[in-house]
């Protein structure tokens, strides 16, 4: 089936640091999803994607949708404590299986 | 509105025992999915219901069935539980499959 390649596995940070963390494809998706796992509850999405180049925020979180269609990217800028948790990607291929791959997660940890 | 609401949120089950865990969603949604989600592994995929009145094998179907009840409801049933079953089970909504999916907040079962 299709995989979706996430890195890095986990993060510990210091309060205040940037992240980034990214996702890449086996093949080309005509959309990227990001999503945040606090601890104990379900994942929530936080950017959605459409289009190759695509560049979105929300808020300190900003996302992008690679030129190439295999890849995508999270940044968060100015990391504070309650941006722990799980981050997952997730994607729909353009061709084959139209369901939603996740990829495995990033678990980012917050060094006080 | 609810979203996705699951029941229970946490359950202990003996080897061999048997249980249905809950699903419901209220955003009039078609595609209603179960995945689990075990430390390191991500979201496998269980199973899933494009549309009411069909289901579908996902990744990791073995020791699983599934009931569409209606538009709104998605059950998860265990017929006889393995501590390999032991994890976190997440219900998941859609529009139309490949779409942005929302989560519920997950059953924590425990197989003993």
């Amino acid at each position: 089936g299709q995989q979706l390649n996430q890195s890095p596995q986990s993060m510990f940070i210091q309060e205040g640091e940037d992240v980034s963390m990214n996702c890449t494809s086996s093949s080309i998706f005509n959309t990227w999803l990001w999503y945040k796992q606090d601890p104990g509850e379900g994942p929530v999405l936080l950017i959605a994607l459409y289009k190759a180049g695509e560049l979105t925020s929300n808020g300190r979180l900003t996302a992008q949708f690679g030129i190439t269609r295999k890849d995508s990217f999270l940044n968060i800028s100015a990391s504070i404590p309650s941006d722990v948790g799980i981050y997952f990607c997730a994607g729909r291929a353009v061709r084959g299986n139209e369901k939603l791959t996740f990829g495995t997660g990033t678990r980012l940890t917050i060094i006080p | 509105n609810a979203g996705v609401t699951q029941t229970p949120k946490f359950q202990v089950l003996k080897t061999g025992q048997s249980m249905t865990l809950q699903c419901a969603q209220d955003m009039n949604h078609n595609s209603m999915y179960w995945y689990r989600q075990d430390p390191g592994m991500g979201l496998r995929l269980i199973y899933y219901s494009a549309s009411e009145g069909t289901t579908d094998k996902g990744e990791v179907p073995n020791g699983y069935n599934v009931s569409r009840l209606n538009k709104r409801e998605f059950s998860l049933r265990l017929e006889s539980a393995a501590p390999s079953q032991t994890s976190v089970y997440f219900c998941a909504s859609s529009d139309r499959v490949g779409d942005t999916q929302y989560f519920g907040p997950g059953t924590r079962l425990t197989v003993l």
